[in-house]
């Protein structure tokens, strides 16, 4: 196990609510990513933060948002929800900032969307 | 959108087999290949991060090469067993915060 934990692990919603999805990163990581995974599909990168910033983005519209708060656990917030958000969205921590391409990432098990 | 291939998509092999799989990505801006093992249920775990052409890296009976300059990544499993069967993922990092993952391979292994 990676110690990355997320949730709800499953959730439904319907189109045009808003939805918080929640992750903790493994202990003494201090920068966390965020993917969606389409049924079909790779993951695909949403967005960074690293000390409580965002620290680069994928194309995804503005309505998908995120925090990294003081500890360094992260939410990931989508406004205005459309069917085709339905995935698997996925956290990852490590420990480094600049080099993080060079090192691995350590996942969470998911949180399954269903949108309705 | 950089453009990151695995081939095959899935495949069913004998326990005892030996298989291979292949990832492709840009040749150019090429800063390190990530190999991720995927069990059903469970989180992605990085098996190999490679950064330099002709890299070669082995954990147990799993092991990879890499080629910068024509694109690819070659995964393979010797004497493949039951507990090997997951999807196995590649990303190919361009040195900006992200990773461009493949679809995956998923492997089954008969007992």
């Amino acid at each position: 196990e990676t110690g990355v934990t997320q949730s709800p692990t499953h959730l439904i919603k319907t189109r045009g609510q808003q939805v918080t999805l929640r992750c903790s990163s493994q202990s003494g990581h201090n920068t966390v990513s965020w993917y969606q995974q389409a049924l079909g599909q790779g993951p695909q990168f949403i967005f960074q933060y690293y000390r409580e910033e965002e620290n680069g983005r994928g194309n995804f519209p503005p309505r998908f948002s995120g925090l990294q708060f003081p500890n360094y656990s992260s939410e990931l917030n989508v406004n205005a929800l459309e069917l085709d958000d339905s995935a698997l969205y996925l956290c990852a921590s490590s420990p480094v900032t600049r080099t993080i391409n060079t090192g691995e990432l350590f996942f969470g098990e998911g949180s399954r969307l269903t949108v309705l | 959108i950089l453009n990151v291939e695995q081939s095959p998509q899935s495949l069913h092999v004998q326990e005892g087999d030996s298989t291979n799989f292949t990832c492709s990505f840009p040749s150019s801006n090429f800063y390190a290949l990530h190999w991720y093992r995927w069990e059903t249920a469970k989180s992605p775990e990085a098996l190999f991060v490679m950064t330099l052409n002709g890299d070669e890296k082995k954990k147990g009976r799993i092991s990879a090469t890499l080629n910068t300059k024509e694109g690819y990544s070659y995964l393979y499993i010797k004497g493949s067993q039951p507990e090997d069967s997951a999807t196995y993922l590649c990303a190919f990092s361009d040195g900006a915060n992200n990773l461009f993952f493949g679809t995956g391979t998923r492997l089954t292994v008969i007992p």
